[in-house]
């Protein structure tokens, strides 16, 4: 069972912003800098959205950012688009990591 | 572009093996720590296993550990894993992704569904 814990599902309108927050322990997201989120669509490659809390790879769009406050981790999607309906995951490294129960975010 | 590809995957009674693989091109294969993740249809990813890039260090969750086996073949550029005496629970489409750092996966494969059903 995964010791890092997302609310179920997320909606917004087309343009809103939208922030799923992942919770884990002192021991992995409260120690470490090594937060990852993948995005999820069916039949696709999961997608590395975001790494080391707050970096974007190449090619990710910035409408999409990182952050995290003690235990908790959060990405913050910003002018919500159609596309960006998927499912997503967080990952952390440390004790009883590594993915979230995910997230599925509806676009309205 | 950097280019993982899965297959392998098949319908399995329960105690049966397969062996997953996964060829990977445009790619620095040699300089990765390497992962199979899964995706149990309508649940969560799961982390199963990696391998760092010589292939003398392993690491598997609990749940696989003395059944599934990962390796890798740095001429051939790929990763297999060897899954013995699967078990209906562990259905799943498989995934090969690279190593970012510290479990952080930044290139993935489209997948390989295992099915394991009598």
């Amino acid at each position: 069972q995964s010791a890092l814990t997302q609310p179920a599902s997320v909606s917004g309108s087309p343009g809103q912003s939208i922030a799923i927050s992942c919770t884990g322990t002192s021991s992995n997201i409260g120690y470490y800098n090594y937060v990852s989120w993948y995005q999820l669509h069916p039949g696709k490659a999961p997608k590395l959205m975001i790494y080391d809390v707050s970096n974007r790879p190449s090619g990710v769009s910035n409408r999409f950012s990182g952050s995290k406050s003690g235990n908790t981790a959060s990405l913050t999607i910003s002018v919500l688009q159609a596309e960006d309906e998927a499912d997503y995951y967080c990952a952390s490294y440390g004790n009883r990591g590594v993915f979230g129960t995910g997230t599925k975010v509806t676009v309205l | 572009e950097v280019q993982l590809v899965e297959s392998g995957g098949d319908l399995v009674q329960p105690g049966g093996s397969l062996r997953l693989s996964c060829g990977t091109s445009r790619f620095p294969f040699t300089t990765y720590w390497m992962n199979w993740v899964r995706h149990v249809p309508g649940k969560g990813l799961e982390w199963v296993a990696n391998i760092n890039q010589d292939g003398s260090v392993k690491n598997y969750v609990d749940s696989v550990k003395g059944r599934f086996t990962i390796s890798r073949d740095n001429a051939k550029k790929s990763l297999y894993l060897q899954m013995n005496s699967l078990r209906v629970e562990d259905t799943a489409v498989y995934y090969c992704a690279s190593d970012l750092g510290y479990l952080q996966f930044d290139y993935w494969g489209q997948g390989t569904l295992v099915t394991v059903s009598s």
